[in-house]
């Protein structure tokens, strides 16, 4: 299957520094990507979708300033998580869509991010 | 708006046995059904899905589900449970052809030698 990466796997950072999260996919290009965001012991919720190439739609809640979503090319999106507090401390997964394969989500496996 | 419910937060079966964890949705149309599994440092991987047709889907590592309209339920199963199946069961509906997923809470497996 189509594998999906993220970097870095693990992040520590003082609040009020900002953060960047990557997600590759590997060896297909993906004009769709999403981040998710997973508390401990719940489930995942979509934080936005990325479309390669133009602005991120966000879902209703997140805050686009303080979550920013860069899809410039076909196998890298980034999410930025600006001025953290030690609430933003969270795993960050992000998915992308491989077209012409039943449209299935491939999964990173996951960024922790813990905020001082 | 689309919601899915996994009944059981924490389910443990012995090594050998059968399983089945279940899954509820709500969704206005037909819907896109999905399972997904998590294991500690790896990606969600996709077990299997149901987006029309037979309503009972085979997967990947011997699992399968069953999609029943009437009870709004695509319950997963498999006959006989391997230590390596324990992990994290997700249930997700999909909209917009299955790529705008909403996640249940999720059931955690754990396999008693």
């Amino acid at each position: 299957g189509a594998v999906v990466s993220q970097h870095p796997s693990r992040v520590i950072c003082k609040s009020g520094t900002s953060v960047k999260i990557e997600c590759r996919s590997l060896d297909f290009q993906a004009t769709t990507m999403f981040w998710y965001r997973q508390f401990p012991k719940k489930s995942l919720m979509l934080m936005a979708t990325s479309n390669e190439g133009s602005k991120a739609t966000y879902e209703q809640g997140v805050e686009k300033d303080k979550f920013l979503i860069n899809h410039a090319s076909l196998t890298l999106s980034t999410l930025t998580v600006t001025s953290a507090h030690p609430e933003d401390s969270s795993f960050y997964i992000c998915s992308a869509l491989a077209g012409g394969q039943g449209d299935e989500q491939f999964f990173g496996p996951g960024t922790r991010l813990t905020v001082l | 708006a689309q919601s899915v419910t996994q009944p059981d937060i924490h389910i443990t079966v012995s090594e050998g046995a059968s399983l089945e964890l279940r899954c509820n949705y709500s969704y206005g149309a037909t819907p896109y059904l999905f399972w997904y599994v998590q294991s500690p440092g790896q990606g969600l991987q996709l077990l299997l899905k149901y987006f029309s047709g037979d309503t009972l889907v085979q997967g990947i590592k011997g699992f399968e589900a069953e999609f029943k309209r009437s009870q709004s339920s695509f319950n997963l199963r498999k006959p006989s449970v391997h230590w390596s199946d324990a992990a994290e069961y997700f249930c997700a509906v999909g909209s917009d052809a299955g790529n705008m997923l909403t996640f249940g809470g999720g059931t955690r497996l754990m396999v008693k030698p």
